[in-house]
């Protein structure tokens, strides 16, 4: 079975600031997508960026950006000039190409200081 | 704005109640799913419908039971339940099951059971 690990239940940033979060995952699949999801304190889950596994390129969206290292099962997100907004749980999430269960790790909480 | 609408945003229900949540998209999508979030826990995958059909249910209790009156409707009435399933619930949708489409999700049903 698939697992995904956030190793940092917590995290903190000063505003305009650069933040990495971790995630590790555990797979015997080759071809598979990799998530990040949002959810602040309103609840709504939103999607922050996706990554194929087998493009080799990192995924990048604005100030979100993720380093992918496969051989490693890695999966980071590094938010760049961290904003106030950003302050909310982050989950790690993984999915299999031949189905639509996500399977998510255990989030990180990120506050953002001003 | 979410695209993805759940009501009600909050329920309180006593334990012999009947009740329903319900979530609506209107983005075409043919995959919706629902999801039971605890405080400060990834949400847990409960049901998958695909193209109207139930397809994916997570050993849900009884006492939950979905339903996919068309492709922009999808109902959790609730039954009999426990104090234990007090949680967010979650709706999502997705253009169809395979995994390279991101779920959207809506703002979720707080639901307490007395």
């Amino acid at each position: 079975a698939q697992t995904v690990t956030q190793s940092q239940p917590e995290m903190s940033v000063q505003e305009a600031e650069t933040v990495t979060l971790s995630c590790t995952y555990d797979t015997s699949e080759s071809d598979y997508y990799l998530f990040w999801y949002k959810q602040p304190p309103s609840r709504q889950m939103i999607l922050v960026i996706r990554q194929e596994a087998y493009k080799q390129q990192n995924a990048t969206e604005n100030r979100f950006s993720v380093n992918f290292q496969k051989a490693a099962k890695s999966f980071s997100l590094k938010i760049s000039d961290s904003q106030l907004g950003d302050a909310a749980m982050y989950f790690c999430a993984y999915s299999e190409t031949s189905g639509s269960r996500l399977t998510f790790g255990e989030g990180t909480q990120l506050t953002v200081n001003p | 704005d979410t695209e993805v609408t759940q009501t009600p945003k909050h329920l309180v229900m006593g334990m012999t109640n009947k009740k329903s949540l319900k979530c609506e998209q209107h983005m075409g999508h043919r995959a919706m799913y629902w999801y039971k979030q605890k405080a400060k826990k990834p949400p847990e995958l409960m049901f998958v419908y695909s193209y109207e059909k139930l397809s994916i249910n997570e050993s849900v209790p009884s006492r939950f039971s979905p339903e996919c009156p068309n492709s922009s409707l999808l109902n959790l009435h609730l039954h009999a339940l426990q104090p234990e399933d007090s949680a967010l619930y979650l709706c999502a949708s997705s253009q169809d099951r395979r995994s390279n489409q991101p779920q959207h999700f809506g703002d979720g049903t707080r639901l307490s059971i007395l």
